[in-house]
């Protein structure tokens, strides 16, 4: 298995312009979360999915912020209009509840987004 | 608002020593905790888990301690390795899946 994919690993743009990220998560995994690194709030959780349905954006830092799941093997997270302080690492992770045990989360590469 | 606290930003430690890595949670309703490591550039990967109805986990050179009436968990690692160096993430659950991480320690290895 290729484990999650996400694209691009790394994103430049200017204040004001939208940007989008992409995320396949881990086939037959059922939960997917988006979450955010930065030095000031380490790892945060944005949002979490379950069979393609959300079910937890508290910490959707505002309505710039959007994400969705069309499919099971794919998932968006948008950032409309874009500003400096959205600079950082974006994590997409999958789990499943197929197998038991702690249901562990399966990590992404992350997108490196820089926002000038 | 933290509900879990890794209090020490980094640690250095010589190789075959053990390393000890702390982590205190404010929430009594966690019921299952994580650790996972993360090198640079990539994302992290899950180390080893305890659920809050036992107090020790093992796995290897990995144990994880877990004293609930101080809300304070451990991950020890001996011996150490230089290949250990990484940022280690406590992490905690509520029931469901919404994971809390801490934020993380770096720990060095030194040959």
């Amino acid at each position: 298995d290729a484990g999650v994919i996400q694209s691009p690993r790394h994103e430049v743009t200017e204040m004001g312009q939208e940007v989008t990220l992409r995320c396949k998560p881990i086939s037959g995994h059922d939960y997917l979360f988006w979450y955010r690194q930065t030095m000031m709030r380490g790892l945060e959780l944005l949002i979490y999915f379950n069979n393609n349905v959300p079910i937890d954006d508290s910490g959707m830092p505002e309505d710039r912020f959007s994400a969705k799941m069309p499919n099971a093997s794919f998932s968006t997270l948008k950032i409309q209009p874009s500003e400096p302080r959205d600079s950082a690492v974006y994590f997409c992770a999958s789990s499943s509840t197929g197998t038991g045990g702690p249901y562990e989360q399966y990590f992404g590469p992350g997108t490196r987004l820089t926002v000038t | 608002d933290q509900q879990v606290k890794q209090n020490s930003p980094s640690l250095s430690v010589q190789e075959g020593r053990i390393s000890i890595l702390n982590c205190d949670y404010t929430n009594s309703m966690f019921d299952y905790f994580l650790w996972y490591k993360k090198y640079p550039a990539e994302g992290p990967t899950f180390l080893i888990s305890i659920s809050s109805i036992k107090d020790k986990n093992e796995d290897g050179r990995f144990t994880v301690f877990l004293n609930k009436s101080a809300k304070h968990l451990s991950l020890h690692i001996v011996p150490s390795q230089p290949g250990d160096s990484a940022v280690y993430f406590c992490a905690a659950r509520a029931g469901g899946f919404k994971t809390i991480f801490g934020a993380g320690t770096r720990l060095f290895v030194k040959a």
